[in-house]
Parts: C-alpha cells; sequence; structure tokens
C-alpha cells in the first residue's frame, strides 16, 4: 500500500478556501486516492475519489498532477462546520485500506 | 436501509474479561473493516473481511479475533481486555467491485474503556 504524508493540522477562517495536500510518492498505477471527513465521536465520511487529474463534487475538488505523486483536496468558502479531520487514502480497489493520521483542519469565525 | 451499526454505543470492562463488539450491515457488502481509534490518534485497521466465511488480519489484530458467517454480520471479540485496548472501534463496509471503486461507510462506533 502507498505510504500517505499529510500536514497534521491547519487552520483557516470562514469563507476561505482551504487546501490539503497529501504526498504519495509510491502509487502504483492502479492505485485511486481517496479522501475521508471524521467529526469528532463520530466514523469517517467519504468525501471525493480520483484517479488523475481534477475531480469536483458538491463538497470539494480534488487536483491530481499527472506524476500522481500528490494531490490536493481544495474546500471551497470553508464554514465552522467543517472544522474535522481529513484523511487521504491511496490504494487499489481490493486493498484493505489503511488510513494515515490525516489532517485536523480547525476552522475559526 | 439502516446503513452499518454498532452495538453497544458504550462499554466498560474490568482487565481480563471478554466481550463482543457486534457490526451488522444491510448494504449487501461484500467487505467489512473493523478499526481502532486512541483518543486524538487516526484509524488502525485491526481486521478485515472480502465475504462470508474470509477474514485476515490488519495492523493491530492482535488481542482480537473475529468471524464472518454471513453478510451482514462482522463481530469483534475481545478474549482478555487490557487497559491498552481502550479506544473507540468503528466498524466499516464497502461494496468492492473490479469494475468500479466504491465508498466505505462507517458505523457510529463503540467507544471501549477497561480499567
Amino acid at each position: 500500500l502507498a505510504k500517505t504524508t499529510q500536514p497534521i493540522s491547519m487552520d483557516s477562517y470562514e469563507g476561505q478556501e482551504v487546501n490539503i495536500t497529501c504526498s504519495h510518492n509510491n502509487i502504483a498505477t492502479n492505485d485511486y486516492i481517496t479522501w475521508y471527513q471524521q467529526f469528532p465521536s463520530q466514523g469517517p465520511r467519504f468525501i471525493i475519489q480520483g484517479y488523475k487529474t481534477k475531480v469536483t463534487n458538491e463538497v470539494a475538488s480534488l487536483f491530481i498532477p499527472a506524476d500522481r505523486k500528490s494531490s490536493t483536496l481544495s474546500l471551497p468558502r470553508v464554514s465552522l462546520s467543517d472544522t474535522a479531520v481529513y484523511y487521504c487514502l491511496v490504494g487499489y480497489n481490493t486493498d484493505k485500506l489503511i488510513f494515515g493520521t490525516g489532517t485536523r483542519l480547525q476552522v475559526f469565525p | 436501509n439502516a446503513g452499518v451499526t454498532q452495538t453497544p454505543k458504550f462499554r466498560i470492562l474490568k482487565i481480563g474479561q471478554s466481550m463482543t463488539l457486534q457490526c451488522t450491515q444491510d448494504m449487501n457488502h461484500n467487505y467489512m473493516y473493523w478499526y481502532r481509534q486512541d483518543p486524538g490518534m487516526g484509524l488502525k485497521l485491526i481486521y478485515y473481511s472480502v465475504g462470508a466465511g474470509i477474514t485476515d488480519k490488519g495492523e493491530v489484530p492482535n488481542g482480537y479475533n473475529v468471524s464472518r458467517s454471513t453478510t451482514e454480520d462482522f463481530p469483534l471479540r475481545l478474549e482478555l481486555a487490557a487497559p491498552s485496548q481502550t479506544s473507540v472501534y468503528f466498524c466499516a463496509s464497502r461494496h468492492v467491485q473490479r469494475s468500479s471503486y466504491n465508498e466505505q461507510f462507517f458505523g457510529p462506533g463503540t467507544r471501549l474503556t477497561v480499567l
């Protein structure tokens, strides 16, 4: 399984765009990149998944450069309710899914 | 659909006691997982299953056992509880197909304290 590296924590203010970058230098050809969000006292929740270039949904965008050795989760105009831990996972479809330590995002008013 | 359900929500055990954490999913998912999360830390994979009758170890399997007799249920067994097993336990499920990549769904968690 590809190892991932993320910042431990980030701070932002309401209304700003937040970009969280994940490094995965040894990503394999078949690996997908997936991001999860976890609020306190809850299980993680799927946010977005991609393989290459850019993916956008109603919650976030995911940018993946051509070499796929990193990816950036972009949260537009964050609010207080976006305060959570964000996990980047890299792996193939049938992998057992290992979570890293995640990035703790704190949004201030 | 109820999704992934876990029981109990909270439990306090004495050292050396045993218990089973229950997990059920009603989405007909083939893969199921057990994770533990210590305070302020990320999730650690304990065991997972790719289908009924098949289980495999994750990152931290010692002190735990699992079984998967049906598609729906994936209980986690603690035989001799130790303080180091104090944690929040999450069960998750996912439908894995070769043609697509599907998200993992998590239960609400079981908060276990061993004293």
